[in-house]
């Protein structure tokens, strides 16, 4: 079974200030993807990022990284630079089980960026 | 556009009633997901579809019914036997391993 931790519930930061999402894996699994999604107001989930097991590169694309440690099965997200439409509930999830993909998603965080 | 549609965006439901959440997407893709999504528990998977006319349950089928005649559509039953459906319900779809498309939500109230 896999399991996704994301421990932080809720968070507040100023406009501009950094920020990092947690998120700690379980799977017992080699070979996986994570991945994470952003939640708007709106509802619908916003893909943001996939990385394999195999991949521990970290990646950049504009203010957002990620950080895939798989010594310590950690997939941080920072955001840098915070602005208002940041604001949103972002969850991290994984898949193990290829050829029977399911997501199992964490709990999520609720950003909120405060002008 | 390629994309999932839900329909209808809000949905009140009174004690005892069945009622359906539409989900139809136009990725031609194979597989098809329900999740609920209750406030601070995350998404969880209600039923799954990897081809037409074949579905699993997932980890909180029951009370919740689907089908899956046509690849395009994958609709989710609540029924009565539901004792708690208010939440909110999201539908998504993939083809791969690469990730999930999301609708856009069906947001059920019980009346």
């Amino acid at each position: 079974a896999q399991k996704v931790t994301q421990a932080q519930t809720e968070i507040s930061v100023v406009e501009k200030e950094d920020v990092t999402l947690d998120c700690v894996y379980e799977t017992r699994d080699t070979t996986y993807y994570l991945f994470w999604y952003k939640q708007p107001p709106s509802g619908e989930l916003v893909f943001l990022i996939r990385r394999n097991s195999f991949d521990e590169q970290n990646e950049i694309s504009g203010r957002y990284s990620w950080n895939f440690q798989k010594s310590t099965s950690s997939f941080n997200f920072t955001i840098t630079a915070s602005q208002v439409v940041d604001s949103a509930v972002y969850f991290c999830a994984l898949i193990t089980n290829f050829g029977n993909e399911k997501l199992t998603f964490g709990t999520g965080t609720r950003l909120t960026i405060i002008p | 556009d390629g994309g999932i549609t839900q329909s209808p965006k809000y949905l009140f439901r009174k004690e005892g009633q069945n009622v359906t959440l539409s989900c139809e997407q136009n990725l031609n893709h194979d597989a098809m997901y329900w999740y609920r999504q209750d406030p601070g528990q995350g998404l969880r998977l209600i039923y799954y579809s990897q081809i037409v006319n074949d579905f699993q349950k997932g980890d909180i089928a029951e009370g919740y019914s689907v089908s899956r005649e046509k690849k395009e559509s994958f609709p989710l039953t609540v029924t009565s036997a539901q004792k708690n459906p208010t939440a909110f319900y999201l539908c998504a779809s993939s083809t791969d391993s690469y990730g999930y498309t999301f609708g856009s939500g069906t947001r059920l109230t019980v009346v």
